[in-house]
Parts: structure tokens; sequence; C-alpha cells
């Protein structure tokens, strides 16, 4: 069964880096899209980042455009998430979830999410 | 970027009744490249519906989606005691994906 783990939450402090991983099993992963979501305390869910399965392609959330970089590593079956110049509004859980689609250049739907993984900037 | 706008924020109903959620985008969607997903407290979102009105693996038939263009609908035909969550929906037809902002469904 798909089996997603996200790792490497913790608390930072404004203006400082943090890198998220999201061990992933149980399916093909060097087939399927990868994308980053995240969810303040309280609120709803935002769209952060996706990744084609081969790598090629990465798109971002206009919030963490430039900040932020999601790669993967195929051999690894692993998913990274790199949190630069982090601030308060990042605060949040961070999801790792499987597209749906396979071979699929742009983010598909959701079908598979890890459990999360807690971020918080504070000073 | 297409902004999504759930309708209503809450809903209070009775287990029994039928609910409909709405979800409105900003601009036009392929009907290929819209679902719903339903979240728990303290639980990861679970995806319900995708490609518009195709159930996702293991969800009842209670839940059904609708919809195309701008205007899309979640009905949950008889509402039972763990259908009430928050639902999100959500479009992928645009390199930027997004959300709605949820709807509570609570119990009355």
């Amino acid at each position: 069964q798909v089996l997603l783990v996200e790792s490497g939450g913790g608390v930072v402090q404004p203006g400082g880096s943090l890198r998220l991983s999201c061990a992933a099993s149980g399916f093909s992963f060097s087939r399927h899209g990868m994308q980053w979501v995240r969810q303040a305390p309280g609120k709803g869910l935002e769209w952060v980042a996706f990744i084609q399965y081969d790598g090629t392609n990465t798109y971002y959330a206009d919030s963490v455009k430039g900040r932020f970089a999601v790669s993967r590593d195929n051999s690894k079956s692993t998913l990274y998430l790199q949190m630069n110049s982090l601030r308060s509004e990042d605060t949040a859980v961070y999801y790792c979830t499987k597209d749906q689609a396979t071979d699929w250049q742009t983010g598909d739907c959701s079908d598979s999410w890890g459990q999360g993984t807690l971020v918080t900037v504070s000073s | 970027e297409i902004v999504l706008t759930q309708s209503p924020g809450t809903l209070s109903l009775s287990p029994g009744e039928r609910a409909t959620l709405f979800c409105r985008a900003s601009q036009s969607v392929g009907s290929s490249f819209f679902g719903w997903y339903q979240q728990k407290p303290g639980q990861a979102p679970r995806l319900l519906i995708y490609g518009t009105a195709s159930r996702a693996a293991g969800i009842p038939d209670r839940f059904r989606g609708s919809g195309s263009g701008t205007d899309f609908t979640l009905t949950i035909s008889r509402l039972e005691p763990e259908d009430f969550a928050v639902y999100y929906c959500q479009q992928y037809g645009s390199s930027h994906l997004a959300f709605g902002q949820g709807t509570k469904l609570e119990i009355k």
C-alpha cells in the first residue's frame, strides 16, 4: 500500500532555512508527479509546489516562489522541499502528496497524502 | 491564477439529510481537472472525487460530483455521522493548482 512519511519539520527563526523530506513506498515513485501542500493552524489547504515524475518541471505558488525549492531522488524514492528565507506566515503543517496520474507533465489530483510535518517559524 | 470560491462557509444539517456544496472558479476549468477532498480533524485530507464526477477508490456512492466550466457541485445524498467534516474543492488544470477555502459540514 502507498505510504508517504514526511520528516524534517521543527521550529526555526524568521529568515532561517529548513529541509523537508518525504519517504515514499508502495508505488512506482519515478512515474508519479509529487506535490507539497500546506495548512496553517486552523486554516485551509494551500498548494505549495509540484515536481514532475522525472524532475524535469517544477511549479510553485507565488507565495513561496524564489524561496522554496522542490526536488526528488527517484533512486531513493524521496521527495524534498528546501525552504529558505522563512517567514512567520510559512508556519503550517506540510503534506507530501502523490499525483494520481502517471508520466504527466503538470500536477494532478492527490490520491495519497502523508501525515504531515509541522513547521513553526518563530523567534 | 485560478481562484476557487466555496459556498457556504458552514453548512449545518442532520444525519439523513442531503448536503449540497458549491465551488465557483474565477475562470473555466476543464472537467477532467477538478476534484473534491474531505478532511476530518487531526487527519490528512482524502480524495473523494476527481475528474468532476469520478469517485476515488473506496468512496461510497452517496457522494456525487457534478458541474462544468466555472461551477461545480458536491452532493452527499444521505448524510452519515462520519460525513461531518471540512470539504475542499481543487482545480489541477493549470501549472498553478489551487484549493477552495473549504466548507465545514457540521451536525445541526
